[in-house]
């Protein structure tokens, strides 16, 4: 998984409860990213981070706040989980200056009750 | 903006035949593409990208897939399929203009399922 650790691996939430997914590289790269994945939807950019302390928006932004206090590190927070926030969450980091291939975490799946 | 359509939502096929999976994009710049694969529980692999230059790119695995910009399309092929090769594919695409800071649009993906 090119150096992209994620935690938790699984997570399980009732309605209303909050909770961050971390994600961390060892590969000193500047871009990272959030997606979701659901059946048949393939996976839809929730954020993106460029570099340090900067953070915008993706597709699917609505009901996740993230944060990159550092160049290793980006979270990902549900404030208020929803059932329609069940998913397998991935994170990505991108090699490269001028390109441009991202490199994908092993995800964590998350169920809200 | 760009958008990626996967035709096939399954592939089934048979042990040692060929396979096509079918990817078409639509942009209105100069992109560049992608392929990855996901095994079951697992996350996503890069199999091959185009970028530049050739048109026939080669990845691992034995798959190779080919760019035609006139029919906007990035077909995957491999000519004699494995059990081992059963899994999800998906085609992305990004601008390469790196204003979008590379942002992938992906397509909703193909499982292909080998049978022995």
């Amino acid at each position: 998984n090119a150096g992209v650790t994620q935690t938790p691996k699984f997570q399980v939430l009732k309605t209303g409860q909050s909770m961050t997914l971390q994600c961390a590289q060892d590969m000193n790269h500047n871009s990272m990213y959030w997606y979701r994945q659901d059946p048949g939807m393939g996976l839809r950019l929730i954020y993106y981070s460029a570099s340090e302390g900067t953070t915008d928006k993706g597709e699917v932004p609505n009901g996740y706040n993230v944060s990159r206090l550092n160049k290793r590190e980006f979270s990902l927070r549900l404030e208020s989980a929803a059932p329609s926030q069940t998913s397998v969450y991935f994170c990505a980091i991108r090699q490269g200056v001028s390109a441009d291939t991202q490199y994908f975490g092993p995800g964590t799946r998350l169920t809200v009750l | 903006a760009q958008s990626v359509t996967q035709l096939d939502s399954q592939v089934p096929v048979f042990e040692e035949a060929p396979v096509e999976l079918r990817c078409n994009y639509s942009s209105s710049v100069s992109v560049y593409l992608f392929w990855y694969v996901q095994y079951p529980n697992q996350g996503l692999q890069l199999l091959l990208k185009y970028l530049s230059g050739s048109t026939l790119v080669k990845g691992i695995n034995g798959f190779e897939a080919e760019f035609n910009k006139s029919q906007t399309s990035f077909h995957l092929r491999k000519p004699s399929v494995h059990i081992s090769d059963t899994a999800e594919y998906f085609c992305a695409v990004t601008s390469n203009s790196g204003g979008s800071n590379y942002k992938l649009t992906f397509g909703k993906g193909t499982l292909l399922t080998v049978n022995p």
